[in-house]
């Protein structure tokens, strides 16, 4: 089976300060991990992947997240938070291994608020 | 617009009606899903086609939801004798099939915007 956590309901940062929002999975094998925003209304748009090679992985809207093999964990990061970067992130997962489980699994999800 | 799309954006609905819901994918795209997003959770996933075929459904699929793909384009999922239960945002996605065969798929999704169902 494969599990996401996302361990926060919400992050507060003010504009201008990194920001770190937290994920950790369990899967039987290894992972291709992602991460996903949603604004009010909206569908999911794909921030960023990991699925082999360096564990740092940059994505869109200079988001970037680091893979951790040993305490299985994806983190999202930024250097420095804008306001337009408030949303509802998720992380996802999926087995590498063909279990015949095709879908990603998603995290509850953790609201980013952005303060001017 | 070449992303995914779906219909209608909104439903509202008396318990115990029939809902259907429509969902065009990506054109190249042949495996297409269904998730079910309600409120401050996560998208959980409910089924999923290659092409026409479908080939698996999470058990959240009760008996009073069906899923159909028939010619391998857009999909229709119906909630037969809807419940207050039901209402969500429903949303599909699509993905491409590796570019070598034989190589696995990064599982990547592209998300339409959903189908909001309110049973009322």
């Amino acid at each position: 089976a494969q599990s996401v956590a996302q361990p926060e309901d919400q992050v507060n940062v003010a504009e201008g300060n990194p920001l770190t929002v937290k994920c950790t999975y369990s899967v039987s094998g290894n992972p291709y991990l992602f991460w996903y925003v949603q604004y009010p209304n909206r569908g999911l748009q794909f921030l960023l992947k990991y699925i082999t090679g360096d564990n740092l992985v940059k994505g869109s809207y200079g988001f970037e997240a680091e893979f951790n093999k040993s305490q299985t964990s994806f983190h999202l990061k930024k250097p420095s938070a804008l306001v337009s970067d408030s949303a509802l992130y998720f992380c996802a997962v999926r087995d590498i291994v063909d279990t015949g489980r095709r879908a990603l699994t998603f995290g509850s999800g953790t609201r980013l608020q952005v303060q001017p | 617009d070449t992303g995914v799309s779906q219909d209608p954006r909104h439903k509202i609905t008396k318990r115990g009606q029939n809902v259907t819901f429509r969902c065009d994918p990506i054109s190249e795209h042949n495996r297409l899903y269904w998730y079910r997003q309600t409120l401050g959770q996560g998208p959980e996933f409910l089924t999923y086609f290659q092409n026409e075929a479908q080939l698996e459904k999470s058990r959240l699929l009760s008996d009073r939801f069906s899923a159909e793909r028939p010619k391998g384009s857009f999909s229709t999922l119906e909630i037969q004798r809807t419940e207050q239960g039901d209402s969500a945002m429903y949303l599909c996605a699509s993905s491409p099939l590796p570019v070598r065969q034989g190589a696995r798929s990064t599982g990547e999704l592209f998300f339409g915007e959903g189908s909001r169902l309110t049973v009322l």
